[in-house]
């Protein structure tokens, strides 16, 4: 069974870190591109970053360029987002999701982990 | 980047009927647009990629159509378990970009 599963969330301070991971299980992970893609509740989708199946290739969302680092480790089939100098407007359910094909789409998405920046 | 516009941001509509929605890009996309469904609480789940292909497993009531700035989602008998959110993204150019949701409700 195909499956991602996101942990790491929780509630942070403005201007601290947090680390997300996204569990990949069913299917060959090394072989695919991998994305985070957050959600404000009750608001639309903003895509955050992207990393190429071997992880030499990154891109960012504006909104996040320098501040978090997207990564992978193919021998534990885990993405991870390291998120630096949290501000309130990341307030968030963020989601990891597969490319279907290397800058396509996204064709499975994990549960979502919730991530509060607040005092 | 890239603007997408979908209309209607919402729409009431039975069971059994044919509901359209139209995403807008702000510049030509060729075909690199796709569509996702959202039932509350839950992850997105693709439905259609490159304008027109049906995801595996997505009922055949789905479809798409569209080029260059213009596309369609249509389902073609609305069924209860279709009562959701959809959105449309871009996948040309970064940053990828997605429209701002239609809410599909029971009428």
């Amino acid at each position: 069974q195909v499956q991602l599963v996101e942990s790491g969330g929780g509630v942070v301070q403005p201007g601290r870190s947090l680390r997300l991971s996204c569990a990949a299980s069913g299917f060959t992970f090394s072989s695919f591109g991998m994305h985070w893609v957050r959600q404000v509740p009750g608001k639309g989708l903003e895509w955050v970053a992207i990393i190429s199946y071997d992880g030499r290739n990154t891109y960012y969302a504006d909104s996040v360029k320098g501040r978090f680092t997207i990564s992978r480790d193919n021998s534990k089939n885990t993405l991870y987002l390291q998120m630096n100098s949290l501000r309130a407007e990341d307030t968030a359910v963020y989601y990891c999701a597969k490319d279907r094909k290397w800058l396509e789409a996204f064709d499975i998405w994990g549960q979502g982990t919730m991530v509060t920046v607040s005092s | 980047d890239i603007q997408m516009t979908q209309s209607p941001s919402s729409l009431s509509a039975s069971v059994g009927d044919r509901v359209t929605i139209t995403c807008r890009a702000s510049q030509s996309i060729s075909t690199y647009l796709n569509w996702y469904q959202q039932r509350p609480g839950k992850a997105p789940k693709l439905l259609i990629y490159t304008a027109s292909s049906l995801q595996s497993g997505v009922p055949s009531r789905f479809s798409g159509s569209g080029s260059g700035a213009d596309f369609t989602l249509t389902i073609s008998s609305l069924q209860p378990e279709d009562f959701a959110t959809y959105y449309c993204q871009q996948s040309y150019s970064t940053p990828w970009t997605f429209g701002q949701g239609t809410k599909v409700e029971i009428k």
